[in-house]
Parts: structure tokens; C-alpha cells; sequence
């Protein structure tokens, strides 16, 4: 069955370490995105790419990149982790035809910034 | 901005009681409403979409229904099952913004 997997499903890391999320799709969708969620905003829209070499970046993004080599996978990068990172990591993806489809969400990945 | 609401913010009903959840949002000017649910732990599963020109869907014993000019979104559970338990969100998809504004959910437990 086609999936959407993240690794790890849980971090630890200091402040300053750069920590690369992964997120891996078998549905073969063209679009793919990075939320987090945490109490009281719920999910946001960290960056997001409509196909191969394609990124954008969502509303919360600073901190944050992404790169997009294959249409599989879509890794989150943070390049100098800060305490206010913490939280709960989602991939998500849907189907290239309209953006506005139903978005398939990965289990998550937590993350914690010591 | 488009701001989107759910309350209550949890709900705890016995066991085969009928429920409804509510959603309500601040710009009408949306391509359509998703709900989706999330188990404790877990990602989110997408129980259903209504496009901004449908009034409502249907699967199984969920029944979501939307009014546009009022900015709001019912979602109706029949017969609610203990399983039935997780967070609700309700997510929408504005005109001219590449992306889904979420709600911050109603925690739902049904009692056995």
C-alpha cells in the first residue's frame, strides 16, 4: 500500500545543531509539505513544493529549509536549531492535479531543542 | 487572514449519542473545508472534503455540511462508538493562498 513515512518519529539535539527531518512518499504525488503543530496554533505551514526543484516557502519558514531532488521526498533541514523549534513535525502530500486536494499526513516526527 | 474556529474545545458524550462539531471561519472566499482526525500520537486522517460549491458530504456515519456565507461547517456523527475518540480539525483552502488554515481542534471522547 502507498504511504507517507518520517524519520526519526523522535529527536533530541542541542541548540545550534543543524537536524535534517525526513519525509518519504510512495503515492507518487507531486505536492508535498512540512507542518508543525503546537498547542494553541495548531498546524502551520512551514514550506511546501509542487514538484521536482520546486519550494516554497509556507508561513512560519524562517529557520527552516527544504530541498526537492526526487518526487519521493521532500527532507526538512533546520540549519541552527533554537528552543522555539521544539514541537511536533507533520509531512504531508496530495495528488498533483489540484492543490486543493486532500493532503495525506505522515505519523510525525517530535522534536526536542535542549 | 482567514482565522478558523472550533469550539468547544473538548466534548465528552456517552456512548451511541448523535453529535455534531462545529467549525466556523473568517473568509468566505475558500476552494473548499476539510475535516480530518487526529488520534493521540499520531498524523491526521482525512474523513472528508466539501468543495465551496457543495453543501455537504457524506461517508458512513460522518456527515460534514458547509454554509459559505455564514462561515460555517457542521460535522454530524451518528451512533458515536468509543473508537470514535481523537481530535477533530477542521482545515479550509482560501482563494489566492497555497495553503490549508487549520482550526485547533475539538477533543472528542465518547464514553462507553
Amino acid at each position: 500500500d502507498a504511504e507517507i513515512t518520517q524519520s526519526p518519529r523522535h529527536k533530541i539535539t542541542e541548540t545550534g545543531r543543524q537536524v535534517t527531518l525526513a519525509c518519504h512518499q510512495t503515492w507518487n504525488h507531486n505536492n508535498m509539505f512540512w507542518y508543525r503543530q503546537d498547542l494553541g496554533h495548531g498546524l502551520r505551514l512551514i514550506h511546501y513544493s509542487y514538484g521536482v526543484q520546486d519550494t516554497n516557502k509556507g508561513e512560519v519558514s524562517d529557520g527552516y529549509s527544504v530541498s526537492r531532488s526526487n518526487t519521493e521526498d521532500l527532507p526538512l533541514t533546520l540549519e541552527s536549531a533554537a528552543s522555539s523549534q521544539t514541537s511536533v513535525y507533520f509531512c504531508a502530500s496530495s495528488e498533483g492535479g489540484a492543490r486543493t486536494d486532500t493532503q495525506y499526513f505522515g505519523p510525525g516526527t517530535r522534536l526536542t531543542v535542549l | 487572514k482567514q482565522e478558523v474556529t472550533q469550539i468547544p474545545a473538548a466534548l465528552s458524550v456517552p456512548e451511541g449519542e448523535n453529535l455534531v462539531l462545529n467549525c466556523s471561519f473568517t473568509d468566505s472566499a475558500i476552494y473548499n473545508l476539510q475535516w480530518f482526525r487526529q488520534d493521540p500520537g499520531k498524523g491526521l486522517t482525512s474523513l472528508l472534503l466539501i468543495q465551496s460549491s457543495q453543501r455537504e458530504q457524506t461517508s458512513g456515519r460522518l456527515n460534514a455540511s458547509l454554509d459559505k456565507s455564514s462561515g460555517r461547517s457542521t460535522l454530524y456523527i451518528a451512533a458515536s462508538q468509543p473508537g470514535d475518540s481523537a481530535t477533530y480539525l477542521c482545515a479550509v483552502y482560501n482563494f489566492g493562498n497555497e495553503k490549508l488554515t487549520f482550526g485547533t481542534g475539538t477533543r472528542l471522547t465518547i464514553i462507553p
